[in-house]
């Protein structure tokens, strides 16, 4: 079975400075990748996505992503972090033949310093 | 175009009763599917419906059920409520299969 491994529960950076979230998923075949975000008491909000194509993909609220097929990985980043990105952080991979079924991983927790 | 959305918000229950959960897919939506989330656990898949029939079920007792409507409108149920079953439920929806899903705000569920 297809799993997702977040390998950082928690993460705090500073405002301003950059944030790498990672994770690594275990897949035989070409993965469909996605971030959500959540932020207390909410539901999931869709970051970026990766399909097929440009291994590099662009999301919402600056942030962005990267498929590395040799290293199992699609790691979320963003230049520079914002309070207002205080949530969690979820990755998630559809299997295939599960139809839309989402296997998520754990979480990262992200806190901000002002 | 409006989101999914998910009713009741929140839902105190106890011990041994049943619960029945609504969601409504964003209009054109056919795939609706229901995840379970809590501390513990995790986000963990319950089940998938599209055009009225369960595509995909995970791995949950047969306490959870769902039903999907011709209007793509969709329902959970959970009978015999135990106390583990506290948690958020979300809903989700999509065009397709392997489309992008879409969430709703969730439904807090309580037993006590």
């Amino acid at each position: 079975a297809q799993s997702v491994t977040q390998p950082d529960i928690h993460i705090t950076v500073s405002e301003g400075a950059s944030l790498e979230l990672r994770c690594n998923y275990s897949y035989g075949a070409t993965p469909y990748l996605f971030w959500y975000v959540q932020s207390p008491g909410q539901g999931l909000q869709l970051l970026l996505k990766y399909f097929s194509g440009d291994t590099l993909v662009q999301g919402i609220k600056g942030f962005e992503a990267e498929f590395k097929r040799s290293q199992s990985s699609f790691n979320l980043r963003k230049p520079s972090v914002h309070w207002s990105d205080a949530a969690e952080y979820f990755c998630a991979v559809v299997e295939t033949g599960g139809g839309n079924k989402l296997t998520f991983g754990t979480g990262t927790q992200l806190k901000v310093e002002l | 175009k409006a989101g999914v959305t998910q009713t009741p918000r929140y839902l105190i229950k106890t011990r041994g009763q049943q619960v029945t959960l609504s969601c409504s897919p964003i209009s054109g939506h056919r795939s609706v599917s229901w995840y379970q989330q809590t501390p513990g656990q995790g986000l963990q898949f319950l089940f998938e419906y599209f055009s009225e029939t369960q595509r995909n079920k995970g791995n949950f007792p047969g306490r959870f059920s769902g039903r999907q409507f011709s209007n793509s409108r969709s329902e959970m149920n959970v009978s015999t409520l135990e106390l583990g079953d506290s948690a958020l439920y979300l809903c989700a929806s999509s065009l397709g299969v392997r489309e992008t899903q879409y969430f709703g705000p969730g439904t807090r569920l309580l037993v006590l």
